[in-house]
């Protein structure tokens, strides 16, 4: 089945800081992948996404390069600021074989990210 | 436009006993989804509902159980709650099934199982 990997976090960085969350997949299909983004005490935000192989979703400083060969979407940010603190969530979303467009969104566990002042 | 709203916020019930959450979609969209996210588990798939008919489900016991109207709007129902069932439920709602755009999150209801 499909299956999403994330790094373990928590991840603590200092502000203007380099981020890099590494994300690789599972697929039995051609994806479209996503990040997510969770504030505390709040539901989950779409950040950007790819849906095809060399994609690159970029938002708010953020991107992410839809890898084929290495299965992977890693998430860079090139100056980090404290409000980017929050839980990311890499995810696929995936046609399910029989159910025409049906499709399903697999997410990783999340990656927990502090950045001190 | 008005987002995800989940109602309620906050639930506090205890074990053996019964709990409908409640969920409304953005305007528009006929697709709900919902997660039971957990510290130890994260976001695992409990079911979607597309025009009133449940599309997919997740791996969960029957006592997991959900419905739509005909406004899109989407109740779960968890029977006999155990401790474990403890989580931030969350609804998601996409204007296509399965949302292979987007899917857009309510803020979620946290159930406690004492």
């Amino acid at each position: 089945g499909n299956s999403v990997t994330q790094m373990e976090g928590p991840v603590t960085l200092s502000e203007e800081a380099f981020l890099t969350i590494n994300c690789t997949y599972t697929a039995t299909g051609y994806p479209s992948l996503f990040w997510y983004v969770q504030y505390p005490g709040e539901g989950l935000q779409l950040l950007l996404k790819a849906t095809k192989a060399d994609d690159k979703g970029s938002n708010k400083g953020f991107e992410a390069t839809y890898r084929k060969e290495t299965t992977s979407f890693h998430l860079e940010k090139g100056s980090v600021q404290v409000s980017d603190s929050a839980v990311y969530f890499c995810a696929l979303s995936d046609q399910l074989s029989g159910f025409g467009s049906n499709y399903k969104l697999t997410f990783g566990k999340g990656t927990l990210l502090t950045v001190n002042p | 436009k008005a987002g995800v709203t989940q109602t309620p916020r906050y639930l506090i019930k205890t074990r053996g006993q019964q709990v409908t959450l409640s969920c409304s979609p953005i305007s528009g969209h006929r697709s709900v989804s919902w997660y039971q996210q957990t510290p130890g588990q994260g976001l695992q798939f409990l079911f979607e509902y597309f025009s009133e008919t449940q599309r997919n489900k997740g791996n969960f016991p029957g006592r997991f159980s959900g419905r739509q109207f005909s406004n899109s709007r989407s109740e779960m129902n968890v029977s006999t709650l155990e401790l474990g069932d403890s989580a931030l439920y969350l609804c998601a709602s996409s204007s296509d099934p399965g949302g292979y755009n987007e899917q857009f999150f309510g803020p979620g209801t946290r159930l406690t199982v004492l």
